[in-house]
């Protein structure tokens, strides 16, 4: 069974861009979530989906926003790039809500 | 506030050797606790859960040990293999609050010495 895709890999953008990141989760999952790495502030929570509806939401500025597609796929934005939003995004995917979370390679996002 | 701690930021144990990672947390909401091992450009591997229903989880070389009222879990590996070295995350979410939501702690670098 193929695992969580993340595209791209690597992105680098300018401040004040905006930017799309995808991800595919495993086949049969309806759960996908995101995640933030950075090194100061470790693995932080953006958003949880489950069939195309945002259940949580972690404390990000409206900048971040995502959706999931009928298909389990999921994509998030970034709009109005900083400097400070240079981290490795991670996605991950789930069964359902219960069951633990199965995480891609990420993208890593470099903002100059 | 950091609900999930790992106070050690590094380990360093002899190949054949049991390697113990600790973490606590804060939430008396957490019902489910997860660990993840990291290599580097790659994401987080799912290694075990435990639920709070119960105190101890087997899978192989990897037990989690979890104390509710101390609001302590622990990752054992034996015996430990120079493959294990990587960063180790505990995680906790409220599965009752309907959410799958994780909380990371800030994670444990492990070195397994052969």
């Amino acid at each position: 069974k193929a695992g969580v895709t993340q595209t791209p890999r690597y992105l680098i953008k300018t401040r004040g861009q905006q930017v799309t990141l995808s991800c595919s989760p495993i086949s049969g999952h309806r759960s996908v979530s995101w995640y933030q790495q950075t090194p100061g502030q470790g693995l932080q929570f953006l958003f949880e989906y489950f069939s195309e509806t945002q259940r949580n939401k972690g404390n990000f500025p409206g900048r971040f926003s995502g959706r999931q597609f009928s298909n389990s796929r999921s994509e998030m934005n970034v709009s109005t790039l900083e400097l400070g939003d240079s981290a490795l995004y991670l996605c991950a995917s789930a069964t359902g809500l219960t069951s633990p979370l199965h995480f891609g390679n990420g993208t890593r996002l470099t903002v100059t | 506030d950091q609900q999930v701690k790992q106070n050690s930021p590094s380990l360093s144990v002899q190949e054949g050797r049991i390697s113990i990672l600790n973490c606590d947390y804060t939430n008396s909401m957490f019902d489910y606790f997860l660990w993840y091992k990291k290599y580097p450009a790659e994401g987080p591997t799912f290694l075990i859960s435990i639920s709070s229903i119960k105190d101890k989880n087997e899978d192989g070389r990897f037990t989690v040990f979890l104390n509710k009222s101390a609001k302590h879990l622990s990752l054992h590996i034996v015996p430990s293999q120079p493959g294990d070295s990587a960063v180790y995350f505990c995680a906790a979410s409220a599965r009752s609050g309907n959410t799958g939501k994780l909380i990371f702690g800030q994670g444990t670098t492990l070195q397994v010495k052969p």
